[in-house]
């Protein structure tokens, strides 16, 4: 079964400095993972994915992961935030052999501050 | 293209009564995911169902929760008397197909049990 570990339950960084946000997989198996953004009291939305290929995945606003299987890791980054970039972000994964259903981080709250 | 819909956004019950989330997929998408999320934790995977079939309800609890997805018309998701423990965000994805295919979450539904 897989599981994953958003270890950083809040992250506060201030205006145009870079931020990193940590995900780290358990699975006996390959995965597809994901990075959703939630902004409050709306739905998810998709900031990036990885099924296979280059291990950097680019996303919509200026976001980047890079998928490291060794240290089964899947990190989100920005070069510079924004005011707009506070919301929640869920890092997820799926068995591409199994079930269609996502497994869920707990979640990241960052806070970008002016 | 109207995205993942779902109504209503936000329902209020008292202990015992039944509550009923419907969602409507994406054009063209015939699979649909039930997930919970509640306060302060990530989303959790209820159920998956294509068109007139339940595919996986591993997480769905045994009692008072149901799910359909009729041929025509929108998936329901039911819970029969509710207590206040049901109280969360219910959130419904939709998606063509395989797990290589992004989710698409709708809104969600904000249950409130007094």
């Amino acid at each position: 079964a897989q599981s994953v570990t958003q270890l950083d339950s809040q992250v506060p960084v201030f205006e145009e400095a870079p931020v990193e946000l940590r995900c780290n997989y358990s699975s006996s198996v390959s995965v597809y993972l994901f990075w959703y953004v939630q902004y409050p009291n709306q739905g998810l939305q998709l900031l990036l994915k990885y099924l296979s290929g280059s291990t950097l995945v680019k996303g919509i606003n200026g976001f980047e992961a890079e998928f490291n299987k060794s240290q089964t890791s899947f990190h989100l980054r920005k070069p510079s935030v924004h005011i707009s970039d506070t919301a929640e972000y869920f890092c997820a994964v799926s068995d591409p052999a199994g079930a269609n259903n996502l497994f869920f981080g707990t979640g990241t709250r960052l806070t970008v501050i002016p | 293209n109207a995205g993942v819909m779902q109504n209503p956004r936000h329902l209020v019950r008292r202990r015992g009564q039944e509550a009923r989330l419907r969602c409507s997929p994406m054009k063209g998408h015939s699979h649909v995911y039930w997930y919970r999320q509640l306060p302060e934790e990530g989303l959790k995977f209820m159920v998956y169902l294509q068109k007139e079939n339940i595919i996986d309800e591993s997480g769905m609890p045994k009692e008072r929760f149901s799910a359909e997805f009729p041929k025509e018309g929108p998936s329901i998701l039911r819970i029969q008397q509710v207590v206040r423990g049901d109280s969360a965000a219910y959130f419904c994805a939709s998606s063509p197909g395989t797990p290589r295919n992004t989710q698409y979450f709708g809104p969600g539904t904000r249950l409130t049990v007094l």
